[in-house]
């Protein structure tokens, strides 16, 4: 069965500091992940995906088959980047999607 | 990508009532997904919304507590039915694009 595991409910940084947001992910296909964020009052919404291999608002996420995982990291903390982070998994030929627990980003001014 | 409008935003409701949350896409879509986020929790998936066809469930989630509607492309209900405090929860509406998912803001239900 899939699952997608955020092992931090709550991830505390100083503005500038480095962040790493770390999922895993458990899937017997070849996966698709993602990281949605949550600002608050705002919807749901994609932040990027693995197979884009973009850079969206300064944050990475680089796919490590051998160790199932999709972390999230940006080197320098913004106050703006405080939101709950979702990693989320698309199961292919089901469309369906499954998401970790989220991870909620608290960058200290 | 696609816009999707979700009403009501917010309810609060009698216990053993029926509240009914509709979600409408700018865009046709086959599938339509309906989503529950209870408090400090994740996104659970209640079930798919096919048209033309029965919703598909998720364990867990049976048609007589969560009917759903899907008369076209476009737009589907889901009703939440004989509310209890327990199902005071984030219901969110979701469609599939090329490669993302898209979610309503999202009707965030009380039940007193």
């Amino acid at each position: 069965a899939q699952r997608v595991t955020q092992p931090e409910k709550l991830l505390s940084v100083f503005k500038g500091a480095p962040v790493e947001l770390k999922c895993n992910y458990s899937y017997s296909g070849s996966p698709e992940l993602f990281w949605y964020v949550q600002y608050s009052r705002q919807r749901l919404q994609l932040l990027l995906r693995h197979i884009s291999r973009e850079s969206i608002k300064g944050f990475t996420a680089d796919l490590n088959k051998g160790e199932t995982s999709f972390h999230l990291k940006k080197p320098f903390a913004q106050e703006e980047d405080s939101a709950m982070y979702y990693c989320a998994l698309l199961r292919g030929g089901y469309q369906k999607v499954t998401f970790g627990t989220g991870t909620k980003l608290q960058v200290i001014p | 990508s696609a816009v999707i409008s979700q009403k009501p935003s917010r309810d609060i409701c009698q216990r053993g009532t029926s509240l009914t949350i509709q979600c409408q896409v700018d865009s046709q879509v086959t599938m339509m997904f309906w989503y529950r986020q209870q408090p400090g929790q994740s996104l659970t998936l209640i079930a798919t919304a096919n048209q033309g066809s029965e919703a598909t469930y998720e364990s867990g989630f049976v048609i007589d507590k969560f009917p759903i509607s899907r008369p076209n492309l476009t737009f589907s209900t889901l009703t939440v039915s004989n509310m209890s405090p327990e199902d005071s929860s984030i219901y969110l509406c979701s469609v599939l694009g090329a490669s993302e998912a898209f979610f309503g803001q999202g009707t965030r239900l009380t039940v007193v």
